[in-house]
């Protein structure tokens, strides 16, 4: 499995976009890249995922450049309610094995 | 109402107890798995089941023990070999949506507290 690298923590303010990057310099050609948002005391919840160029949803965009040895997940415009821990995922298809690192600690001040 | 339980929320045990808690999932997923969080941190794979009677261990198995005897659940026991079982633990479910792409699914947790 590919290793994550992410950012600690982060601050924004509301209504500022935010870029949050993973390095993931060992994936491999068949792996997915995915993203997860945790709130305290709840599971992670699923945001996106890409394999390669960008990849938009309802909240978030993905943005994954040719070598995909990183890649980008971009919210915008966050309010007070996108403060969570975000995580970096890198799996293979047929690989069940999903790890998770440390993620990055948003803060979304007023 | 498809999703995935864990039961109970709460959880309190003596030291020295075994303790199982419970995972179970109606979407029909091949894949479950079971986390660890201490405060602050990621989450910590414990194990993970890709089909019936099949687990492999995670990055954290020892102290911990699992069974898939059904695809709907997936229970975790906390041994007294465990010398820190304190924590959230988290069940989770995926499945593959076909060209690579797979999302998993997470309960909500159950907070196990040893004294």
């Amino acid at each position: 499995l590919a290793k994550t690298t992410q950012p600690i923590s982060m601050d924004s303010y509301e209504g500022q976009e935010v870029n949050i990057t993973c390095s993931h310099n060992n994936i491999a050609t068949n792996d997915y890249i995915t993203w997860y948002q945790q709130f305290p005391s709840q599971g992670p919840r699923f945001i996106i995922q890409g394999y390669k160029t960008k990849v938009t949803n309802e909240v978030a965009s993905l943005f994954i450049p040719a070598d995909r040895k990183s890649s980008t997940l971009s919210l915008p415009r966050v309010s007070l309610s996108d403060t969570a821990v975000y995580y970096c995922l890198v799996g293979e298809a047929n690989n069940n094995d999903m790890r998770f690192g440390a993620g990055t600690r948003l803060t979304v001040k007023p | 109402d498809g999703g995935i339980t864990q039961s109970p929320k709460y959880l309190f045990r003596k030291e020295g107890q075994n303790v199982t808690l419970s995972c179970e999932q109606n979407l029909n997923h091949d894949a479950m798995y079971w986390y660890r969080q201490d405060p602050g941190q990621g989450l910590r794979l414990i194990y993970y089941s890709q089909i019936v009677n099949d687990f492999q261990k995670g990055d954290i198995a020892e102290g911990y023990s699992v069974s898939r005897e059904k695809k709907e659940s997936f229970p975790l026991t906390v041994t007294s070999a465990q010398k820190n079982p304190t924590a959230f633990y988290l069940c989770a479910s995926s499945i593959d949506e076909g060209q690579g792409a797979r999302e998993a699914f997470f309960g909500q947790g159950t907070r196990l507290t040893v004294v």
